[in-house]
């Protein structure tokens, strides 16, 4: 098993849509988990923090499972400008606290 | 704030040549890691500093790749000799301790033909 698994997609869906992902991770000693967002031939960013309880940012809501040890992303009413492959990362999904990245989720919404 | 600054952002390079990728950090970021992206990959990790210091080079892909951080505002990441294989983007990225939420530079975007 991979030590973060995404679905690749393409999730194709039309504005205003509301769409999911979910992220899996394989060590359950895992201790911290963003989202980033990156476009076509640009570096990844950061678009938000992943907690326990839950967090919301606009059209944006991430939770975390540990239970399931998953995480998603929930984006509402989504826009155009969303279009873009959204990588989950999980810090200590291995030895020490390293970082490893998803291989993304790409996302294109359409007119 | 600058954010992470990457050099070059393009390379092309013939294969048997030595290619020198380099990373400023964010001021006061501690910790600096270097990735390699690939359509078939996604974003490897391919070594981790903290303080300067290697912390995990597991990543690195054989000895043709090597990186140091002689100080806190300065790392490079060496391939030599350079092969096809090699091509790929190579981010650089900085944190720190209070916010591990990595920040990256633009990328180098090397080609080796």
């Amino acid at each position: 098993r991979k030590e973060v698994e995404q679905d690749p997609g393409p999730f194709n869906v039309p504005e205003g849509a509301t769409v999911a992902f979910n992220c899996t991770y394989s060590n359950s000693a895992s201790q911290s988990f963003f989202w980033y967002r990156q476009d076509c031939r640009k570096e990844p960013k950061l678009l938000m923090s992943v907690y326990s309880s839950g967090n919301e940012d606009g059209r944006f809501t991430a939770q975390l499972n540990r239970a399931s040890q998953y995480i998603s992303l929930l984006i509402r009413d989504s826009k155009l400008s969303d279009s873009a492959t959204y990588l989950c990362v999980v810090f200590g999904s291995r030895r020490g606290y390293i970082p490893t990245f998803g291989r993304g989720t790409s996302l294109i919404v359409h007119p | 704030d600058a954010g992470v600054i990457q050099s070059p952002r393009h390379e092309v390079t013939e294969m048997g040549q030595e290619v020198t990728l380099r990373c400023k950090p964010i001021s006061g970021h501690n910790s600096l890691f270097w990735y390699r992206q690939t359509m078939m990959r996604g974003l490897e990790l391919l070594i981790y500093f903290n303080n300067n210091v290697p912390i995990d080079d597991s990543g690195m892909p054989e000895d043709r790749f090597s990186a140091k951080m002689p100080n806190a505002s300065f790392s490079t990441l060496k391939i030599q000799p350079s092969e096809p294989r090699d091509s790929a983007v190579y981010f650089c990225a900085s944190s720190s301790g209070e916010l591990p939420a990595l920040h990256f530079g633009n990328g180098t975007r090397l080609t080796v033909t």
